[in-house]
C-alpha cells in the first residue's frame, strides 16, 4: 500500500506570492490533517479535513486555507507569503476520525525569500 | 489547556546503552490519546505507538518500551541497547477524544534529539 504522498517536495517562493501544496492520503483514508514544522515553534496543527469538510482548525491566520476533494486528496494554500512561513509542511492521513494513528507524508519544504 | 513537555532537548549516548526519553502532558480531558513519533533526518514522521487514557499497561515492542503513568501524567519511552539507526528526533504527542467527528489535532512536544554514537 502506498504511503502518504506530498507534492512538491521543495518549493522556493518570494514574499507576497501564494503557494498551493498537495497531499494524497493512503488509499481508503478519509481524514487528512496538515501541520507546520519550524525550528522555533515546532510542530503545529493547521487544519483537518474529513469527507471534504474542515473538522478542526489550528491557530493560524486566514492566509492559510485548505480543501479536500471527493477522492480525499487535499490541498493547502498560503496567500501573501511572509518570511516566517518558511517551514516544513507535513500532511497526515488516518482511516477514520477518533484519533487513529496518523500516517505522515515526507513533507513539503517551503522557503520564502 | 493541553500541553506536552519534553524536557530533554538533546541526548547523546553510545551504542548499546539504554536511553529513556521523557514526556509529561497536561490535559483536562478524561479521555485522550498519547503518541510517540520518530523523525529521522529524512523528515518524515514515523508512527511508533498510540495509547488511550484508559490503558495504562506498559508496552514493549522489540527494543522499545513505553511507560504510561496517569498519576504523574507521564508517557516515557525507553530504547534498550540503542543502535546508531535510532538516531533521530522523537516527538511525544497528545490528542483529545473524538468529539463531533473530529479526529482531534495532535499537540506535539518540542522533541528530543537522540544521537547514538558507535
Amino acid at each position: 500500500k502506498a504511503g502518504v504522498t506530498q507534492t512538491p517536495r521543495y518549493l522556493i517562493k518570494t514574499r507576497g506570492q501564494q503557494v498551493t501544496l498537495s497531499c494524497s492520503p493512503i488509499s481508503g483514508h478519509r481524514s487528512v490533517s496538515w501541520y507546520q514544522q519550524t525550528p522555533g515553534q515546532g510542530l503545529q496543527f493547521l487544519f483537518e479535513y474529513f469527507s471534504e469538510t474542515q473538522r478542526n482548525k489550528g491557530n493560524f491566520p486566514g492566509r492559510f486555507s485548505g480543501r479536500q476533494f471527493s477522492n480525499s486528496r487535499s490541498e493547502m494554500n498560503v496567500s501573501t507569503l511572509e518570511l516566517g512561513d518558511s517551514a516544513l509542511y507535513l500532511c497526515a492521513s488516518s482511516f477514520l476520525q477518533a484519533s487513529n494513528e496518523q500516517f505522515f507524508g515526507p513533507g513539503t519544504r517551503l522557503t520564502v525569500l | 489547556a493541553q500541553k506536552v513537555t519534553q524536557a530533554q532537548t538533546e541526548i547523546s549516548v553510545v551504542e548499546k546503552e539504554d536511553v529513556t526519553l521523557d514526556c509529561v502532558y497536561e490535559t483536562r480531558d478524561t479521555t485522550y490519546y498519547l503518541f510517540w513519533y520518530k523523525q529521522p533526518p529524512s523528515g518524515e514522521l514515523v508512527f511508533l505507538i498510540r495509547r488511550n487514557s484508559f490503558d495504562e499497561q506498559n508496552e514493549i515492542s522489540g527494543r522499545y518500551s513505553w511507560n504510561f503513568q496517569k498519576s504523574t501524567s507521564s508517557f516515557n519511552f525507553t530504547i534498550t541497547a540503542s543502535q546508531v539507526v535510532d538516531s533521530a528526533v522523537y516527538f511525544c504527542a497528545l490528542s483529545e477524544a473524538n468529539y463531533g467527528g473530529s479526529q482531534g489535532n495532535l499537540i506535539f512536544g518540542k522533541g528530543t534529539k537522540l544521537s547514538v554514537k558507535p
